[in-house]
């Protein structure tokens, strides 16, 4: 059974970077045709998607972030990362990584989801 | 791109039928079948539960529905019970080869 873990820490200071991973088990990131993919959810608020890497390495972005985000994926470690630059206290959230089958609108499998909080 | 528009909150009895809309335009829910929905309790992530409009991941109660009309797509639940109670978000491709989520719906089971 696929499983997806976010790691990375909970505190970043306004302005730093955002850095994120997400540990897949159980499957493969490059099994295609699947795309991998980070959401998050402000406190209180809404979902919001950010973007996601395919298994071939493209990548796509939400317009409103396309800026400031980077998202990489390490085949060796089974892993891929989010990097969001020049964070404000607006970016505050839980983050989520999850799964999307090609082809479909099948988020089908999602960690758990890890607080970050933006403050000084 | 802005997100669809959901109900902020609905209610309904145990047993009865609720029906939860995702309105967006022909660049997105419109002009895609790739629109699903998902379930979200309190402190949980995420949970899908109708992709592609009208499809059922095995393990989801046949007792939601999904279906789109336009460009609004709808999620239905039947013989509502307790523990379906929760947040609902629907989500769609657009046509600049991104996502965008609706603003949740809040089902509260009375």
């Amino acid at each position: 059974q696929l499983q997806l873990q976010e790691s990375g820490p909970g505190l970043v200071k306004p302005s730093e970077t955002l850095s994120l991973t997400c540990s897949v088990s159980g499957g493969s990131i490059n099994s295609s045709p699947y795309y991998w993919v980070w959401i998050r959810q402000p406190p209180g608020k809404g979902l919001e998607w950010i973007g996601n890497i395919y298994y071939s390495g493209s990548t796509y972005f939400n317009p409103s972030l396309k800026s400031r985000v980077t998202i990489s994926k390490d085949t060796s470690r089974n892993q891929f990362s989010l990097k969001l630059s020049s964070v404000t206290a607006a970016d505050t959230a839980v983050y989520y990584c999850a799964r999307r089958k090609g082809d479909t609108s099948s988020l089908d499998s999602w960690g758990q989801g890890t607080l970050v909080t933006v403050s000084s | 791109q802005s997100a669809l528009t959901q109900e902020a909150s609905v209610s309904g009895s145990p047993g009865q039928s609720i029906t939860i809309s995702c309105t967006g335009t022909s660049s997105d829910v419109g002009g895609y079948k790739y629109v699903s929905w998902y379930q979200q309790h309190p402190g949980k992530a995420p949970k899908l539960m109708i992709y592609d409009v009208t499809n059922r991941p095995s393990g989801v109660s046949n007792r939601f529905s999904g279906s789109k009309s336009a460009n609004t797509a709808s999620l239905t639940i039947s013989g509502l019970q307790a523990e379906d109670e929760a947040d609902y978000y629907c989500i769609s491709y657009t046509s600049s080869n991104t996502w965008v989520f609706g603003g949740g719906t809040k089902l509260t089971v009375l």
